[in-house]
């Protein structure tokens, strides 16, 4: 069965240098979440979007944007990027608004020397 | 806010042993209860959903609960096996005007089993 695919897997980056993760959700799903894990820490919620516009924005920082398109995948735009930005970042799918299951990809690794 | 708390943090067995983990959440109005597996430095697995009207699922070895009212979950794994060794995490989806589509995350049971 067809999952949640998030390119790239891994990325090295630079201070202040910028980023952007995809996620190709899984087919007929219509909602897309990110979230960011640090290292020993739960995945903590960035930001979703259902049906292309954003549903629920949590703790984002404000140089992070995000947006889904037409064909329902997601791209996450990371600028002036801090050391602290480092983590895997996991985007996942879901069919519907609330209740549907969520399906996690697995995960894109950023670091930033 | 919701939070969400898991006991113990770490937990080892021997193989065999059946095993409960719990989950407890503060606020109750959810729509579901979700639990994951996750490996180290690797993705999410879905394992079981609970949607907020329902008491239990299960799949194969695994059964999980869900007290609404109580604000509690367990996941039950009969005969561990070696295999089953990860952290396991509890996930519950809020339901609100804006906040009804995130998942909020405990810290994890991190499961060790002995062969």
């Amino acid at each position: 069965a067809a999952g949640v695919i998030q390119s790239p897997r891994h990325l090295i980056k630079e201070k202040r240098e910028t980023a952007t993760l995809k996620c190709y959700p899984i087919p007929r799903h219509d909602t897309v979440y990110w979230y960011q894990q640090g290292p020993g820490q739960d995945p903590q919620f960035l930001i979703s979007f259902y049906e292309k516009m954003q549903s629920d924005k949590g703790s984002i920082p404000d140089r992070f944007s995000a947006q889904q398109f037409s064909d329902y995948h997601s791209e996450l735009n990371m600028s002036s990027l801090e050391l602290g930005d480092s983590a895997l970042y996991f985007c996942a799918s879901s069919r519907g608004l609330a209740t549907g299951e969520l399906f996690f990809g697995e995960g894109s690794r950023l670091t930033v020397l | 806010k919701q939070e969400v708390t898991q006991i113990p943090a770490a937990l080892s067995v021997p193989e065999g042993e059946n095993l409960v983990l719990n989950c407890s959440f503060t606020d109750s109005a959810i729509y579901n209860l979700q639990w994951f597996r996750q490996d180290p430095g690797k993705g999410l697995t879905s394992l079981l959903l609970i949607q907020s009207s329902q008491r239990e699922q299960t799949s194969g070895r695994l059964n999980a609960s869900l007290d609404k009212s109580s604000g509690r979950s367990t996941l039950y794994i009969a005969a561990s096996q070696p295999g089953d060794s990860a952290t396991y995490l509890c996930a519950v989806r809020r339901v609100g005007e804006t906040s009804g589509s995130r998942l909020t995350f405990g810290e994890g049971t991190q499961l060790t089993v002995n062969p």
